[in-house]
């Protein structure tokens, strides 16, 4: 079985460009969460999507936006980069938000490198 | 707010028991999480608890105390491939979602 699927795996950009990661939950999850983890560091929780609408957004500026599309994929857009911005970004699925079926399964990440 | 506190390096041998503690403040609980990192890997998902008590699974238990905010992951036996980074997640019911804030992770190594 296919588990979370993240492209690309690797992304280069410089100082104010925009950038779009994408996100292939495992089949029949309908939960998607993104999360920056920076070396070092635990993941940080960015956004949360559950049947297509947002149910949760973390402590990250505007630049930060994402959407689910109907198949639960999802994308994250990020505007304006800063040196900041640099790190791994994390996609998890889950089945639902609540209960042990709420456990995340995460994706091997897309890390992103701002120069 | 949220506060999570692991201790941010542990050594231990190869056929050894080790715990791992969580310490938590947060203004909402809705289950624990224990996840493995491998560096330059995705977290995996190891052990879930919600009610007091110990979860036992193979190799792995973790326990929970939601009154005193405190966890542990219990790893026995241990492996050589057991050196990774594990991280503690409390889960927040805000929203009706699934928010996971993590510890910074605690990073185990394990030696003959």
């Amino acid at each position: 079985d296919a588990g979370v699927t993240q492209s690309p795996t690797h992304l280069i950009k410089t100082r104010g460009q925009q950038v779009t990661l994408r996100c292939s939950p495992i089949s029949g999850h309908k939960s998607v969460s993104w999360y920056q983890q920076v070396l070092g560091q635990g993941p940080q929780f960015i956004f949360q999507y559950y049947e297509k609408e947002e149910r949760g957004r973390g402590n990250f500026p505007d630049r930060f936006s994402a959407r689910q599309f109907p198949n639960y994929s999802s994308e994250l857009n990020v505007n304006a980069l800063l040196l900041g911005d640099s790190a791994l970004y994390l996609c998890a699925s889950s089945l639902s938000p609540r209960g042990m079926i709420g456990s995340q399964h995460f994706g091997d990440g897309t890390r992103l490198s701002i120069l | 707010g949220q506060n999570i506190d692991q201790p941010t390096e542990m050594t231990a041998t190869e056929g050894a028991i080790v715990q791992i503690n969580c310490t938590y403040q947060t203004s909402g609980f809705n289950g624990l999480f224990w996840y493995q990192q491998h560096a330059g890997e995705a977290p995996t998902f190891l052990s879930y608890n919600v009610l007091d008590g110990l979860e036992e699974k193979g190799r792995f238990s973790s326990f929970l105390s939601r009154s005193k905010g405190y966890s542990y992951l219990l790893l026995k036996e241990l492996q050589m491939k057991d050196s990774a980074s594990y991280l503690c997640a409390v889960r927040d019911p805000a929203g009706g979602g699934n928010k996971l804030t993590f510890g910074t992770g605690t990073q185990l190594k394990v030696e003959l």
